[in-house]
């Protein structure tokens, strides 16, 4: 079973550029989460999508940042503009989705560095 | 606000001993506590997780001790090797109302020298 796939692997940008990140989840994972992972830090949950629905994006600076799974797979995630905070890596993750315990067994992506200067 | 403390930030082990990372947290609403091993330039991946319900639970040389009463959860990696220096990573999931989140802690860099 192919893994969570993400790129670009690392993207350098100037502040007030913008930025755009893919994700292809996991075959059949119905469930899709977006994470900051700030340079010594855990991940912080951004966004989370249930098929192509946001079931949560409490946490996603919406000023700035935006994503979307329009077919219910792949998703993305803008940055517009960004600034030097948002350095950092977006991990993506997904899960099967609300069948028993699946839902809490996330398989992450391995991230997209991003370092804004 | 950080609903999930981890410490130590970093650990150094000598090969063949026991590596102990211990997790706090306070909201009663979690009800499942897994621990992520991260590599550099890698995602986390899933390790070992536990529910509420149980007081340990052991996988090869990983070992959940839980405490529901003290709202604390450790876990204990027994004969460490170099290839499990890595950053550790507790976790605490709740759902409810549609929503599923994975609240982290902070990390704990562990290195094992031979």
């Amino acid at each position: 079973e192919a893994g969570v796939a993400q790129s670009p692997r690392y993207k350098i940008i100037e502040k007030r550029q913008s930025v755009a990140f893919w994700c292809n989840p996991i075959s059949g994972h119905a469930t899709l989460y977006w994470y900051q992972q700030i340079l010594g830090q855990g991940p912080k949950l951004l966004i989370q999508f249930q098929n192509n629905g946001v079931v949560d994006d409490s946490q996603l600076p919406k000023d700035r940042f935006s994503a979307e799974r329009l077919k219910g797979v792949d998703s993305t995630l803008k940055i517009q503009p960004a600034k030097l905070e948002d350095s950092a890596v977006y991990l993506c993750a997904s899960t099967r989705g609300l069948a028993g315990g699946s839902i809490r067994e996330q398989y992450f992506g391995p991230g997209t560095r991003l370092t804004v200067t | 606000q950080q609903q999930v403390k981890q410490s130590p930030q970093s650990l150094i082990v000598q090969k063949g001993g026991i590596s102990i990372i211990n997790c706090a947290y306070e909201n009663t609403a979690f009800d499942y506590f897994p621990w992520y091993q991260q590599f550099p330039g890698k995602g986390p991946a899933l390790l070992i997780a536990i529910r509420p319900d149980v007081s340990e639970k052991k996988e090869g040389r990983f070992t959940i001790s839980f405490n529901k009463s003290a709202k604390q959860f450790s876990l204990h990696i027994m004969d460490s090797q170099p290839g499990d220096s890595a950053t550790y990573f507790c976790a605490a999931f709740e759902g409810g109302a549609g929503s599923y989140q994975l609240t982290f802690g902070k990390g704990t860099k562990l290195s094992v020298i031979p």
